[in-house]
């Protein structure tokens, strides 16, 4: 069975230019995540999704941030503009929850980088 | 003070000597707790769930839970080279599925 993926795995922008993220999650999972570690701190959530429903946008940091799931499928996860202080590492997890909790798997993230 | 606190480390034990990694966590409402082992550029890599009080055991690796101190544990019996990763203790309240992360803890197995 494949993993969580995300494309792309780098890239490379400069302030005020637009990236979309992209993540497909386990086949069958109804719940994706996004979560975000900026340098030297630890991987913080950023949103959450039941099927194509946002569920919990609270760690968005603002609205330059957009995510969408249409379809309930893959998800993706757009900055505009890009700002200096938006560069780390973007992880998506995807999840179907059990009955003692909600067992996430993470794919392997997109680096950006913003110059 | 933040929610998920782990040793800062990095930890370096030599090939066969027990690994021993600790969390602390500040909200009382968590429910479930998660060792993930992510290797450099890697996805994190779920190993250990826990959820009750007491020890679970799974092959090399042993997680411990104490809700009364807030801590959670994980022990690497037998390292081998390959446990060299980082380490991530992650928390989840009842109320949500969000999960809350601390820094890590790099550990170095010396063959």
């Amino acid at each position: 069975e494949a993993g969580v993926t995300q494309f792309p795995s780098h890239s490379v922008i400069e302030k005020g230019q637009t990236v979309t993220l992209r993540c497909d999650p386990i086949s069958g999972h109804d719940n994706l995540y996004w979560y975000r570690r900026v340098m030297g701190k630890e991987i913080k959530f950023l949103l959450h999704f039941v099927k194509e429903s946002k569920q919990d946008e609270s760690g968005m940091p603002n609205n330059r941030f957009l995510a969408e799931r249409t379809g309930g499928t893959y998800s993706t996860l757009k900055v505009q503009p890009a700002e200096l202080e938006d560069s780390g590492v973007y992880f998506c997890a995807s999840s179907q929850p059990g009955e003692r909790a909600d067992t996430q798997y993470f794919g392997p993230g997109t680096r950006l980088t913003v110059l | 003070q933040k929610e998920v606190e782990q040793n800062s480390g990095p930890l370096s034990v030599p090939e066969g000597a027990i690994a021993s990694l600790n969390c602390t966590y500040s909200d009382r409402g968590s429910q479930s707790f998660f060792w993930y082992r992510q290797y450099s550029g890697k996805s994190p890599e779920l190993i250990m769930s826990i959820y009750s009080n007491g020890d679970k055991e799974d092959g090399r690796f042993t997680a411990q839970l104490n809700k009364a101190s807030q801590y959670v544990s994980l022990l690497i019996r037998d390292s081998q080279p390959s446990d060299s990763a980082t380490y991530l203790c992650a928390v989840q309240k009842v109320s949500d599925y969000k999960l809350s992360f601390g820094a890590g803890t790099t550990v170095t197995v010396r063959a």
